[in-house]
């Protein structure tokens, strides 16, 4: 069965500071994967995808991603962060080629030092 | 462009109660999906709609059951609520089986 594991549950970096958030899948076909950011009692926002091509994806608000195939990864990156980048991200990868059908990690929870 | 939009915001149920809970999908997009997520959890996929019909279902028991209308906006409907069930309900939609963009979602909670 598919799965997506993110091994933190909760990082904190100070402002400025580069971060990286790490997701593992396990999948048995090619995934599409993405990364959803969710403020406290919001919906989740896109940030960006992956469904094939360049494994490098550029996203909204400055993050990117990297798919290693290798590695069974999709660790999203963003070189400063801000504190409005405070939230809860989650990593998911879509099942047997429906980007809808969803398996979501538990969640990574960053917490911006001033 | 009107965004997904989800009715009720919040809602309280008795445990053995009915609810129904409401869906716009985006303008444009024929496809809605539902995800259940508790407290301090990722999203958990309920099923999803396609014109009009079930395609594609999670671990959920029949209790959980949809509809998707001609406008493809659509409805989760929960028989004899059970406290568990307190969690907050995501809408997604999209056009076909692109990626899905997300409401607000419902909190329900169960007493």
């Amino acid at each position: 069965a598919q799965s997506v594991t993110q091994p933190d549950i909760h990082i904190t970096v100070s402002e400025g500071a580069s971060l990286e958030l790490r997701c593992n899948y396990s999948y048995g076909a090619t995934p599409y994967l993405f990364w959803y950011v969710q403020s406290p009692g919001q919906g989740l926002q896109l940030l960006l995808k992956y469904f094939s091509g360049d494994t490098l994806v550029q996203g909204i608000k400055g993050f990117e991603a990297e798919f290693k195939r290798s590695q069974s990864s999709f660790n999203l990156r963003k070189p400063s962060v801000h504190w409005s980048d405070a939230a809860e991200y989650f990593c998911a990868v879509g099942l047997i080629q429906g980007a809808q059908k969803l398996v979501f990690g538990q969640g990574t929870r960053l917490t911006i030092n001033p | 462009e009107t965004g997904v939009t989800q009715s009720p915001t919040h809602l309280i149920k008795t445990r053995g109660q009915q609810v129904t809970l409401r869906c716009s999908s985006q303008s444009g997009h024929n496809t809605v999906s539902w995800y259940q997520q508790a407290l301090g959890q990722g999203p958990q996929f309920i099923f999803q709609y396609y014109r009009e019909e079930e395609n594609g279902r999670g671990n959920f028991p029949p209790r959980f059951s949809g509809l998707q209308f001609p406008n493809y906006s659509s409805e989760l409907n929960v028989n004899a609520l059970e406290l568990d069930d307190s969690a907050l309900y995501l809408c997604a939609s999209s056009w076909e089986d692109t990626e899905a963009f997300f409401g607000q979602g419902t909190r329900l909670t169960v007493v």
